[in-house]
């Protein structure tokens, strides 16, 4: 089993729809976790750390399960400009590495 | 400031050809990172540094070797490049939380587009 899961989609939604993606882990001493996004032919950045409680930032919220070992993040009123893959990243406990997700490639559709 | 910068941004390359490529971040991390990332397989570990003077090997080392003579900068080289090899580089950066030996948030280059013919 993978360590961190996504599906590879592609998603493809209409401007304006809500959009949800999941992400799971198998290593339940996951420490850290993050959603980056990658568009195309560039670098991954990030687009917001995930917290225990959830957290929210504009348009974007991002959810942890740690019972169910999952991550969620959730798009709102999307925009052309949310179209990219979207990379779910994990980190163990006194790890200095991070571990990548494939990523979920979104298209938002005029 | 300029992030983290990668040179080259292309090279095409010859079986059996040597190559290094740089990476130099401003930000002073103590974590320093290069990843290949191939269609359908995510971002791949390649080696990584804990600080300078220090190397680690990731996910996928052979074929490749490292350094990290200065803070800042960050080598990866192909001695026998093949066609294998194929593949967009990126290196990333990161910085040491408080409490030691846990990183926070990675920073990545441009990335470096390298085909082995």
């Amino acid at each position: 089993r993978k360590e961190v899961e996504q599906d590879p989609g592609p998603f493809n939604v209409p401007e304006g729809a809500t959009v949800a993606f999941n992400c799971t882990y198998s290593n339940s001493a996951s420490q850290s976790f993050f959603w980056y996004r990658q568009d195309c032919r560039k670098e991954p950045k990030l687009l917001m750390s995930v917290y225990s409680s959830g957290n929210e930032d504009g348009r974007f919220t991002a959810q942890l399960n740690r019972a169910s070992q999952y991550i969620s993040l959730l798009i709102r009123d999307s925009k052309l400009s949310d179209s990219a893959t979207y990379l779910c990243v994990v980190n163990k406990a006194g790890n200095e590495k991070l571990t990548f997700g494939t990523g979920t490639r979104l298209t938002i559709i005029p | 400031n300029a992030g983290v910068t990668q040179t080259p941004k292309f090279r095409v390359l010859k079986t059996g050809q040597s190559m290094t490529l740089l990476c130099a971040q401003d930000m002073n991390h103590e974590y320093m990172y290069w990843y290949r990332q191939d269609p359908g397989m995510g971002l791949r570990l390649i080696h990584y540094s804990v600080g300078e003077g220090t190397t680690a090997k990731g996910e996928v080392p052979d074929g490749y070797n490292v350094s990290r003579l200065k803070k800042q900068n960050f080598l990866l080289g192909l001695e026998s490049a093949a066609p294998s090899q194929t593949s967009v580089y990126f290196c990333a950066s990161s910085d040491r939380l408080a409490g030691g030996g846990k990183t926070d948030t990675q920073y990545f280059g441009p990335g470096t587009r390298l085909t082995v013919l």
